[in-house]
C-alpha cells in the first residue's frame, strides 16, 4: 500500500523568511512524489515532481523539494516566502511496484505568511 | 485549470435527487479522474477512467457514477444513494493513463461544489 503524511496542518511564516512544508510517505519501492498547490475555491496547480535523479527538485514559483529517501520525505521549501504564497499545499505519492497505479494525497497542509 | 473546465461551479441538490457535474478537457488526455475534497481530509478518488468506455472505482466510489463515451468528457453523477454529497469535487486528467510505470502528472479543474439542501 502507499501512503503520505504531511504532519502539520499549518505553518506560519513570515514574509521574506524561509518555508518549509513537510511530506514523509511509504511505498515499497522508488515513488514517484508530487507537491500541488490550492487557492481557496480552486483546483490544485502542479508545483513540481521527483521520479528519478537529482534529489533536489525546482518547481513553479520559486518553490523546490528535496526527496530522502533514507528519512522517506520530500519537504517543500521556498527560500523566501510571500503573502501571495498563502494556500493550501498537498503532497501526493505514487508508487510504481504496487497495483495501486493511481496518486494518493495528504491531507494538505495550510501556509499562512504574514506582511 | 487551463485545459479541463468544470461545470456549474456551484451546484444545489435536493435530498433524493441525482444530480450530474460536467467535466470536460481538450489536451487530448487518455486518463481522467474524479475526486472529493472535504476539509481536513485531502483529496479522496471517486472514479477513473484509463481510456474511452473504460473506468474503474476509486476508493469511494458508493453512490457515485460515471461514464466515459468521448475521450474529452467524464461527467460524474451523484445518485440519492450517497448520504452525504456536499463537497468540493475536482476532475483532473492526464496524458497517458494509469500505468503503473506512468510518471505522467495529474492537471486539475476549478471544481464544482455541491451543497445538498
Amino acid at each position: 500500500a502507499q501512503s503520505v503524511a504531511q504532519p502539520e496542518d499549518q505553518v506560519n511564516v513570515a514574509e521574506g523568511n524561509p518555508l518549509t512544508v513537510k511530506c514523509t510517505y511509504s511505498v515499497s519501492g522508488n515513488p514517484y512524489l508530487f507537491w500541488y498547490v490550492q487557492y481557496p475555491n480552486r483546483g490544485l496547480q502542479f508545483l513540481l515532481k521527483y521520479i528519478t535523479g537529482d534529489n533536489l527538485v525546482k518547481g513553479s514559483y520559486g518553490f523546490e523539494a528535496e526527496f530522502n529517501k533514507s528519512q522517506t520525505s520530500f519537504h517543500l521549501k521556498k527560500p523566501s516566502a510571500l503573502v501571495s504564497d498563502s494556500a493550501l499545499y498537498f503532497c501526493a505519492v505514487r508508487d510504481p511496484n504496487s497495483g495501486y497505479s493511481t496518486l494518493t494525497f495528504g491531507k494538505g497542509t495550510m501556509l499562512l505568511v504574514s506582511p | 485549470d487551463g485545459g479541463i473546465t468544470q461545470s456549474p461551479k456551484y451546484l444545489f441538490r435536493k435530498e433524493g435527487q441525482n444530480v450530474t457535474l460536467s467535466c470536460e478537457q481538450n489536451l487530448n488526455h487518455d486518463a481522467m479522474y474524479w475526486y472529493r475534497q472535504d476539509p481536513g481530509q485531502g483529496l479522496r478518488l471517486i472514479y477513473y477512467s484509463q481510456i474511452v468506455n473504460d473506468f474503474q472505482k476509486g476508493d469511494i466510489a458508493e453512490g457515485y457514477s460515471v461514464s466515459r463515451e468521448k475521450k474529452e468528457s467524464f461527467p460524474l453523477t451523484v445518485t440519492s444513494a450517497q448520504k452525504n454529497p456536499t463537497a468540493f469535487y475536482l476532475c483532473a486528467s492526464s496524458k497517458k493513463g494509469t500505468a503503473q510505470t506512468s510518471t505522467d502528472t495529474q492537471y486539475f479543474g476549478p471544481g464544482t461544489r455541491l451543497t445538498v439542501l
